[in-house]
């Protein structure tokens, strides 16, 4: 069973401080890694796809890294509008629409 | 629409009453997903839906959940005789199967029975 383990629960920064999420997986031939944003009262928002160790992707203040085991979400300088939970989700190759999430880490940013 | 459509937005209900959950999804989006998710918990897999192909039912977690989808078009999520621990927000979303952007989901139902 593909298994996603996100961490910390919750973050809190200063406006400014940069910091990192963790997102551990096991799943049976990765196909991709989703990482997905969502404020409250609202829907998951897609943010990037991984598809090898070693790719990296980057949008504004984050970038996104994978290895064989895990993914980084790197939070560069945030802004309090970077606050929200941060979702990671793996697909496999033996089911591929299906995706198995994190329960998120939930980033707070005081200015 | 621009988006993937929910409705309704919030529903509380009395325990043992059927309730009914709507999504519209994007126009053209072959694949329609249902997700169940419970407060600090990810969001766990209920139903897949792709084109007029049998739909993937093994998310769905007892027998008093059923869903509809009509070819491309709306969905229906029904449960029947709910139960206090179907409380939680129900997504929506919808893709192109094979693109890969991921999903795009709607806001959700916040269901909750009392």
């Amino acid at each position: 069973e593909d298994q996603v383990t996100q961490s910390p629960e919750a973050l809190r920064l200063q406006e400014g401080e940069s910091s990192s999420l963790n997102c551990s997986y096991t799943v049976s031939g990765l196909r991709g890694l989703f990482w997905y944003r969502q404020d409250p009262g609202k829907g998951p928002e897609f943010l990037f796809t991984l598809y090898s160790a070693g790719e990296e992707k980057e949008k504004e203040r984050l970038k996104a890294t994978l290895t064989k085991k895990e993914s980084f979400l790197h939070i560069t300088a945030p802004k309090p509008e970077d606050s929200a939970t941060y979702l990671c989700a793996v697909q496999a190759h033996y089911n591929d629409y299906k995706l198995s999430f994190g329960a998120g880490t939930t980033v707070t940013v005081r200015a | 629409g621009a988006g993937v459509s929910q409705s309704p937005s919030n529903k509380v209900t009395e325990k043992g009453k059927d309730v009914e959950l709507r999504c519209d999804p994007i126009s053209g989006h072959t694949a329609l997903y249902w997700y169940r998710q419970r407060l600090g918990q990810g969001l766990e897999f209920l139903i897949y839906f792709q084109g007029n192909s049998a739909p993937d039912k093994s998310g769905l977690p007892s027998d008093r959940f059923s869903a509809e989808r009509t070819g491309e078009s709306v969905s229906t999520l029904t449960i029947q005789r709910t139960q206090q621990e179907d409380s939680a927000v129900y997504l929506c979303a919808s893709s192109f199967r094979g693109r890969d952007y991921g999903y795009t989901f709607g806001s959700g139902t916040r269901l909750t029975v009392v």
